[in-house]
C-alpha cells in the first residue's frame, strides 16, 4: 500500500527566503505527483502536476521535482510572499490501475511579513 | 468554466439522519473522486468512478456509505444513518483521465453529525 510523508509538518520563514518542501512515497511505480495548495476552509488547488517520465515541473516561482527511483519530490518556492501561507500537499497516483490519488498529510506554510 | 461544484457547503444534522452530499464534475471530465478529509486522518479516498462507474470503493468506511453516479455530470455520495464519528470535510473532485489527468478538486463539503 503507497504511503506518502511529508517532511516538515510545519514551517515558517520571513517574507522573502526561498524554501523546499519535500515528500516521499514508498511505492516507485507510479503514475504522476500532484502538488496541491489549500488554504483555510477551502478546497484543494492543484499547482504543478509531474507525470512518471518527467522530472520537474515550473510554474511561476514554484518548482517541482521528481525523483522516482529514490521516492521522493520537492517543491521549491522561490522568494516567498505572505500570499503563499498555506497547507502544501503532495499525492501520488500509484500504479495498478485501482487507486486514486494517496496524499501525504500537508505542510503547513507560514511566511511572515 | 465553474470547476468542480458541491452542495451544500455546510450540513449540521442530528445522529441517525440520512446525510445526502451532492456534486456536479467539470464537463468532459471522465473521472470522479469522492474523498473525506479530517485532522487525525487527512485526505482519504472514499470511491471513484470512471465514465460513471464505479472503480474502486474499498475506501468506502461502512455499509453505511454509499456512492451514486447516475450520469456524467452528477454525483452523490449518501450516509444512512449518520454517526458522530463521519463528521469531516468531504471532497469531490475529478479528472479528464485518471492515470494522466491533473485533479480538480470542489471547496468541500463540512459535514457536521451531532
Amino acid at each position: 500500500k503507497q504511503e506518502v510523508t511529508q517532511i516538515p509538518a510545519a514551517l515558517s520563514v520571513p517574507e522573502g527566503e526561498n524554501l523546499v518542501l519535500n515528500c516521499s512515497f514508498t511505492d516507485s511505480a507510479i503514475y504522476n505527483l500532484q502538488w496541491f495548495r489549500q488554504d483555510p476552509g477551502k478546497g484543494l488547488t492543484s499547482l504543478l502536476l509531474i507525470q512518471s517520465s518527467q522530472r520537474e515541473q515550473t510554474s511561476g516561482r514554484l518548482n517541482a521535482s521528481l525523483d522516482k527511483s529514490s521516492g521522493r519530490s520537492t517543491l521549491y518556492i522561490a522568494a516567498s510572499q505572505p500570499g503563499d501561507s498555506a497547507t502544501y500537499l503532495c499525492a501520488v497516483l500509484s500504479g495498478g490501475g485501482a487507486d486514486g490519488l494517496t496524499f501525504g498529510k500537508g505542510t503547513h506554510l507560514i511566511i511572515q511579513p | 468554466d465553474a470547476g468542480v461544484i458541491q452542495s451544500p457547503r455546510h450540513e449540521v444534522t442530528e445522529m441517525g439522519q440520512e446525510v445526502t452530499l451532492r456534486c456536479k464534475p467539470i464537463s468532459g471530465h471522465n473521472s470522479l473522486f469522492w474523498y473525506r478529509q479530517t485532522m487525525m486522518r487527512g485526505l482519504e479516498l472514499l470511491i471513484y468512478f470512471n465514465n460513471n462507474v464505479p472503480i474502486d470503493d474499498s475506501g468506502m468506511p461502512e455499509d453505511r456509505f454509499s456512492a451514486k453516479m447516475p450520469n456524467a455530470s452528477f454525483s452523490t455520495l449518501k450516509i444512512q444513518p449518520s454517526e458522530p464519528r463521519d463528521s469531516a470535510v468531504y471532497f469531490c473532485a475529478s479528472s479528464l483521465a485518471r492515470s494522466t489527468g491533473e485533479l480538480f478538486f470542489g471547496e468541500g463539503s463540512r459535514l457536521t453529525v451531532l
